[in-house]
């Protein structure tokens, strides 16, 4: 059945380390999002794109933090240089039509030491 | 005002009774409304969705818009402990935004 895949499913890193996360979109769906979910937080919108275009990404700290999709197949998010308090678990989630529900993947547990 | 307003809970009810979780919203989102429920350690799983005023059922889930009074609700019938989940709720816009609310904690006693 068609789903949102994301990778990797956990990743432990260093601060100050590269750490690139990746998404597979359900077939045919034209709009993905990534979020950030802390216990303090809840869940955070961090960029959004429709058709491939970022069309929002102000949730997302600038200086470290940058989301692209090479194709309509693959979102990726990369934060350089890490810090502790990224350590989050990171969705992403893919949908159809700017007003359509989303579909999330399973997360990146992302801990950074 | 943040965009959605959830009651952070916990919410607990005894096992066959009705939950009732509650969502308000601001002006800047008022076009569709959805409920996801998620489980712990697990990603948000979407439910049930509504657009228009009035109420939407969908097995022991019904859905309930108010667009003058500014709230969306999600009714449980016949609860079960598998319901026990945190209930997020979500709204957008026009403008291709996409607002989450914090999250109510369900707890359902057997």
């Amino acid at each position: 059945d068609a789903r949102v895949t994301q990778t990797p499913r956990d990743k432990v890193t260093e601060m100050g380390q590269e750490v690139t996360m990746r998404c597979q979109p359900i077939l045919g769906h034209n709009t993905v999002f990534w979020y950030r979910q802390t216990m303090m937080q809840g869940l955070e919108l961090l960029a959004y794109f429709r058709n491939r275009a970022p069309l929002d990404d102000s949730g997302m700290p600038k200086d470290r933090f940058s989301a692209e999709m090479p194709d309509a197949t693959l979102a990726t998010l990369k934060i350089q240089p890490s810090e502790p308090r990224d350590s989050a678990v990171y969705f992403c989630a893919s949908g159809l039509d700017d007003l359509a529900s989303q579909y999330f993947g399973p997360g990146t547990r992302l801990t950074v030491l | 005002q943040k965009e959605v307003e959830q009651n952070s809970g916990p919410l607990s009810v005894p096992e066959g009774a009705i939950a009732s979780l509650n969502c308000t919203y601001s002006d800047r989102v008022s076009q569709s409304f959805f409920w996801y429920r998620q489980y712990s350690g697990k990603s948000p799983e979407l439910i049930m969705s509504i657009y228009s005023n009035g109420d939407k059922e969908d097995g022991r889930f019904t859905a309930q818009l108010n667009k003058a009074s500014q709230y969306v609700s999600l009714l449980i019938r016949d609860s079960q402990p598998s319901d026990s989940a945190t209930y997020l709720c979500a709204a957008s816009n026009t403008g291709n935004q996409f607002y989450f609310g914090t999250g109510t904690s369900l707890t359902v006693i057997p």
